[in-house]
């Protein structure tokens, strides 16, 4: 079945520094793929969206990559702000309407 | 984009009861969503709300447990039914426009049920 994995455990940075978050699937080639933002007691915010046949998207601090031979996307935020603390979900298109979210992973930007 | 809002945001309930989610989108939308999300886990999809039609569910989601309404392009409500202490979660509805190349999806605060 498809699977996305993104890293459980939160990531700890400086302000200033930049924040690489992973996204990994299996079993299968989305078109597209989606980065979304969401904060506690919130629902998810969309960021940004890449296609398959884009390496790098970018969207002022933001940039996204994706690599259809590894099955990865890459979320960086540059110059990282305290503000920039939230929970970053990758999203799959899979066809359709249908969108397969994964758990996401916490960032934490201490200033 | 879109602005989606949900009733009611927290609610307390006893086992057995039945509890029903409104969501309002300020624009007409194509697609709608109810989600379920458990703490620290991503979203699982219950349903897509169809307009005048019965929803579509998905796999471990049925009818009778969570009755699903779409009377037009803008409004959706969600039912819990015969709850117990298992669908204690938060529960999400979402909107989208089909047509647009793209499933991005825009998210309502979410409505936090807990079960006793």
């Amino acid at each position: 079945s498809q699977k996305i994995e993104q890293n459980s455990e939160a990531l700890n940075i400086q302000e200033g520094k930049t924040a690489t978050l992973t996204c990994n699937y299996t079993n299968y080639s989305p078109a597209y793929l989606q980065w979304y933002r969401q904060d506690p007691g919130r629902g998810p915010v969309f960021l940004l969206l890449i296609r398959e046949n884009e390496k790098e998207k970018r969207k002022e601090r933001l940039k996204v990559t994706f690599d259809t031979t590894l099955k990865q996307s890459l979320f960086h935020i540059t110059a990282s702000q305290p503000a920039d603390s939230a929970t970053y979900l990758c999203a799959l298109h899979t066809g359709g309407f249908k969108t397969i979210f994964g758990a996401g992973t916490r960032l934490f930007v201490k200033a | 984009s879109a602005v989606i809002s949900q009733k009611p945001s927290r609610d307390i309930c006893q086992r057995g009861t039945s509890l029903t989610i409104q969501c309002q989108v300020d624009s007409q939308v194509t697609m709608m969503f109810w989600y379920r999300q458990q703490p620290g886990q991503s979203l699982t999809l219950i349903a897509t709300a169809n307009q005048g039609s019965e929803a579509t569910y998905e796999s471990g989601f049925v009818i009778d447990k969570f009755p699903i309404s779409r009377p037009n392009l803008t409004f959706s409500t969600l039912t819990v039914s015969n709850m117990s202490p298992e669908d204690s979660s938060i529960y999400l509805c979402s909107a989208g426009r089909a047509g647009t190349g793209t499933d991005t999806q825009y998210f309502g605060p979410g409505t936090r049920l807990t079960v006793l």
